[in-house]
């Protein structure tokens, strides 16, 4: 089945820096990869798409990048501030089998410091 | 964006009662919803999908008996828990999808489920 996996430790970083999570998938080549990001107690909000025909997307402070070789994304946040602090996940969709629907990973908890 | 609403934001009931969990789409018209179950520090799981005025399709192993939905309305999903027991304490959340966005889900803030 469908896998998609997500360093599960947390990332601790100083403000200023730059922060990167990992996305992992297996079984699967999907066409565009999903970013959200969830604070305690909340849902996912939706940050970034990026599609298999790119290799970066970009929005503010965000970068996403996507190797279909690999079968990996990277999220970085550059210029990091304690705001950022959150959970973040990727997802990607499934449309095997006549369903669409969104596979998550558990997400990398990510704290930035002051 | 798109604004999805959860109610009640959390509840709290004793083993054995029935616990219903209303989802709205505020601004837009959904025509499918989705429903998640996650615990702590873990993914969200869909648990089933419904298109507007059709029967849930669920997930393998999600009792449906147990998890109602009922999405009667383009605008209004429900989720009821019924005969709750503590394994059932959880984070649920929804989240919706337009005609218009197929790609895209929009995601209500959640509900906080203790069963005692």
């Amino acid at each position: 089945s469908q896998k998609i996996e997500q360093n599960s430790e947390a990332l601790n970083i100083q403000e200023g820096k730059t922060a990167t999570l990992t996305c992992n998938y297996t079984n699967y080549s999907p066409a565009y990869l999903q970013w959200y990001r969830q604070d305690p107690g909340r849902g996912p909000v939706f940050l970034l798409l990026i599609r298999e025909n790119e290799k970066e997307k970009r929005k503010e402070r965000l970068k996403v990048t996507f190797d279909t070789t690999l079968k990996q994304s990277l999220f970085h946040i550059t210029a990091s501030q304690p705001a950022d602090s959150a959970t973040y996940l990727c997802a990607f969709r499934d449309q095997s089998g006549g369903y669409n629907k969104l596979i998550f990973g558990a997400g990398t908890r990510l704290a930035v410091h002051p | 964006g798109a604004v999805v609403s959860q109610h009640p934001s959390w509840v709290i009931c004793k083993s054995g009662t029935s616990v219903k969990i209303e989802c709205r789409s505020l601004d837009f018209q959904a025509t499918t919803m989705f429903w998640y179950r996650q615990f702590p520090k873990q993914s969200l799981m869909l648990m089933a999908t419904s298109n507007e005025g059709s029967k849930a399709t669920y997930e393998q192993g999600v009792e449906k008996d147990k998890f109602l939905i009922n999405h009667a309305s383009l605008t209004l999903s429900t989720l009821t828990v019924t005969s709750a027991h503590p394994e059932d304490s959880s984070f649920y959340i929804c989240s919706a999808r337009g005609r218009e966005s197929y790609n895209e889900q929009f995601f209500g803030p959640g509900t906080r489920l203790t069963v005692l």
